[in-house]
């Protein structure tokens, strides 16, 4: 079956950094996608990788691994605003998205 | 960037009376949109997929009979809960492919969701 894996919950402290991980199951892939989303609100695009590596953009950068089905999220110099769940979704051969449950972040200060 | 809007953000119905949502594309045009439910603290599920001029294609487990989708036009899709019950209140989301002017993208923008509540 296809499935998705990511923490339930994570702390991490003002201006530091944080890692969010992903590790997926897929009927093909097409890609992989995290969206930031504040609670009562709908998602929000932040990044999209298809080839293994590191994408940077500002202080947000997310990495994949085909061969392992990992991706991984990081945020560095963490604000309070990042306090958010953070949604990992890979699209299958079909080009549907398979979702996540999320991962709450909590920034403390 | 590309613009969805939904309506109503909000809206209470009583139990057994229809609610009609919206999804509109501001800025581009969406053969393809989605309709999404997402309970408390969970994430998101897909209830079906809604192709401009042809019927929706729903997941399983969702009753199309009661959750009726229309996409008439490339920038408008409806979703209709029929005989609302309590059970049905929950956060909908819509969303699309961005594809405007030859460019097509798989980054699905999201509509600012619409909050139902049966009482």
């Amino acid at each position: 079956g296809q499935n998705i894996d990511q923490p339930t919950e994570m702390t991490a402290t003002e201006g530091a950094i944080v890692q969010i991980n992903c590790t997926y199951q897929t009927s093909g892939f097409n890609g992989l996608f995290w969206y930031q989303q504040h609670a009562g609100e709908a998602p929000t695009f932040l990044s999209y990788n298809v080839l293994d590596g590191l994408e940077e953009k500002g202080r947000f950068s997310s990495f994949l691994s085909r061969s392992k089905g990992y991706s991984y999220l990081l945020l560095k110099e963490l604000q309070m605003k990042d306090s958010a769940s953070y949604l990992c979704a890979a699209m299958d051969s079909n080009y549907q998205l398979i979702w996540g449950a999320g991962t709450k972040l909590i920034i403390k200060p | 960037g590309a613009v969805v809007s939904q309506h109503p953000s909000r809206v209470i119905c009583k139990s057994g009376t229809s609610v009609k949502i919206e999804c509109r594309s501001l800025d581009f045009q969406a053969t393809t949109m989605f309709w999404y439910r997402q309970f408390p603290k969970k994430s998101l599920m897909l209830m079906a997929t809604s192709n401009e001029g042809s019927k929706a294609t729903y997941e399983q487990g969702v009753e199309k009979d009661k959750f009726l989708i229309n996409h008439a036009s490339l920038t408008l899709s409806t979703l209709t809960v029929t005989s609302a019950h309590p059970e049905d209140s929950s956060f909908y989301i819509c969303s699309a492919y961005l594809r405007d002017r030859g460019q097509f993208s798989y980054e699905q923008y999201f509509g600012p969701g619409t909050r139902l509540t049966v009482t």
